[in-house]
C-alpha cells in the first residue's frame, strides 16, 4: 500500500522548457514534503521542502506546489537543463516528525533533451 | 564540508556470510537513518539511530539485521546470513534534528550476494 505515489516513470522534456514532476499522498496527516534529485550510483540530493501549512516554495529554477485538498504536489522546474536530467523523488514526513523517517514514491526519470 | 560517508561502496557476499555497513554522518548530526533500495522501487526506511539509541527500527526485517550508533565511531548496519534477496543498495542519511525534515544521504553500499 503505496503512501507515496509518483504515477510517472518518466519523463522527457526539452531543454530551456519546464518540467513538471508530480507526486500524489493518501495520508493527510503528513506534514512535512520534500524532493531528492538522485543521479546513477550516487546518493540522493536533497533539493527542495515544503511544510504542510505552505502551498508554494521557491527556490531559484524550482518551485514546489503543495494542493492539500487534492494531496498533491509538484516540482517545477524552469528553464530545465540537460544537468537536470536524473530520477527526481518525493518523500513525505509522517505526522509529528518524531518517528524519523521519510516515506519516498518510486521515482520519476526525467530527461532533459537539448 | 565532508558529506555522509559511507563504505564500502561495493560489497559482495556469498549467502551466509554477514555483511557490515558503516556510515559515518555529516559533521554535527546526531541523526542517522539507514533505507534499501531495491531495483526499480523508491527508498525503504529501516531504521533511525541516535547516539547509543535506536529511536525507530519499525522497517527492520525481524531477523538477521541489525543497527547500531555507537557513542564513537561509524553507525553500522549488520546483516547476518545474507540471502540472495538482500542484495540492494543500501543508503544511510544523517540530519541535525528529530523527524523527518531534511536529511542528507549518503552515497550508498550497493551490496550484492552471490
Amino acid at each position: 500500500d503505496q503512501q507515496v505515489k509518483q504515477n510517472s516513470p518518466s519523463l522527457s522534456v526539452q531543454e530551456g522548457r519546464i518540467s513538471i514532476l508530480n507526486c500524489d499522498y493518501t495520508n493527510s496527516m503528513f506534514d512535512y514534503f520534500l524532493w531528492y534529485k538522485k543521479y546513477p550510483a550516487e546518493g540522493p540530493t536533497f533539493l527542495i521542502s515544503i511544510s504542510s501549512i505552505k502551498d508554494k516554495n521557491e527556490d531559484g529554477r524550482f518551485t514546489v506546489f503543495l494542493n492539500k485538498s487534492a494531496k498533491h504536489l509538484s516540482l517545477h522546474i524552469v528553464p530545465s537543463q540537460p544537468g537536470d536530467s536524473a530520477v527526481y523523488f518525493c518523500a513525505a514526513s509522517p505526522p509529528g516528525g518524531s518517528q524519523g523517517n521519510l516515506i519516498f514514491g518510486k521515482g520519476t526519470k526525467l530527461s532533459v533533451k537539448p | 564540508n565532508a558529506g555522509v560517508m559511507q563504505n564500502p561502496r561495493h560489497l559482495v557476499r556469498r549467502r551466509g556470510q554477514e555483511a557490515r555497513l558503516r556510515c559515518s554522518p555529516m559533521k554535527g548530526h546526531s541523526h542517522v537513518y539507514w533505507y534499501r533500495q531495491l531495483p526499480e522501487e523508491g527508498l525503504k526506511f529501516m531504521v533511525y539511530l541516535q547516539k547509543e539509541n535506536i529511536i525507530d527500527e519499525s522497517g527492520m526485517p525481524k531477523e538477521r539485521f541489525s543497527a547500531e550508533f555507537p557513542k564513537e565511531g561509524p553507525s553500522i548496519l549488520r546483516i547476518q546470513q545474507v540471502v540472495r534477496g538482500d542484495s540492494a543498495a543500501y543508503f544511510c542519511a544523517s540530519s541535525t534534528r528529530t523527524g523527518g525534515y531534511e536529511q542528507y544521504f549518503g552515497p550508498g553500499t550497493r551490496l550484492t550476494v552471490t
